[in-house]
């Protein structure tokens, strides 16, 4: 059984970059038949997908914050990251790292992490 | 990219039906049959419901359901149960490999 986990730092000052980690256990990241994505839900809100990646290290981002992300993907160590720069409160979510159906459960994420609350404040 | 639109709640008695819709547009729902339901309770990540509109995966209940009408996208939870009772997230696919989530709907249970 896939599962994933988040990493990474719980606070953020303003300004600064959030780097987030997520490791996939159970199951290879280079498989062709999944994306790998981050989506974020702000304190009592909705969810809001960011972008996701391919295991060839193709990205595709939301518009909206696609001049401060930056998504990239390490095979070896079965691992996808999210960097998001000059961060303000806003910012502040849990995020979630997720799989994306491609050849079957067609553009569903199939598979959550837990989730990671990061808080942007000085 | 607007969020797709649901109500901000349902409710029903136990083993009555709930149906939750998902308003979208032409550009979204209205023009891709890649629509997935996902099932959030507090604290917890979301979880997979229904995919490709009306699909359920492995080990969701057949009480869940889902389809399509035009730009609105609906779930049908029949036979409610004191489990259901969470919050409920649409999804579809949007073009230019993006994807819109709903605004999302509190389900109650009575």
């Amino acid at each position: 059984q896939v599962q994933l986990q988040e990493s990474g730092p719980g606070l953020v000052k303003p300004s600064q970059t959030l780097s987030l980690t997520c490791t996939v256990s159970g199951g290879s990241i280079s498989t062709g038949s999944y994306y790998w994505s981050w989506i974020r839900q702000h304190p009592g809100k909705g969810l809001e997908w960011i972008g996701y990646i391919f295991y060839t290290g193709n990205t595709y981002y939301t518009p909206s914050l696609k001049s401060r992300i930056i998504i990239s993907i390490d095979t070896s160590k079965n691992q996808f990251s999210l960097r998001l720069s000059s961060v303000t409160a806003a910012d502040t979510a849990v995020y979630y790292c997720a799989r994306v159906g491609f050849a079957e459960l067609h553009d569903a994420f199939d598979m959550w992490g837990q989730g990671t609350m990061v808080t942007v404040s000085s | 990219q607007s969020a797709l639109t649901q109500p901000p709640s349902a409710s029903g008695s136990p083993g009555q039906p709930v149906t939750i819709s998902c308003t979208g547009t032409s550009s979204d729902v209205g023009n891709y049959n890649y629509v997935s339901w996902y099932q959030q309770h507090p604290g917890k990540a979301p979880k997979l419901m229904i995919y490709e509109v009306n699909k359920r995966p492995s080990g969701v209940p057949d009480r869940f359901s889902g389809s399509k009408s035009g730009s609105t996208a609906s779930l049908t939870v029949s036979g409610l149960q004191a489990d259901d009772e969470a919050d409920y997230y649409c999804s579809s696919y949007a073009g230019s490999n993006s994807y819109v989530f709903g605004t999302g709907t509190k389900v109650t249970v009575l």
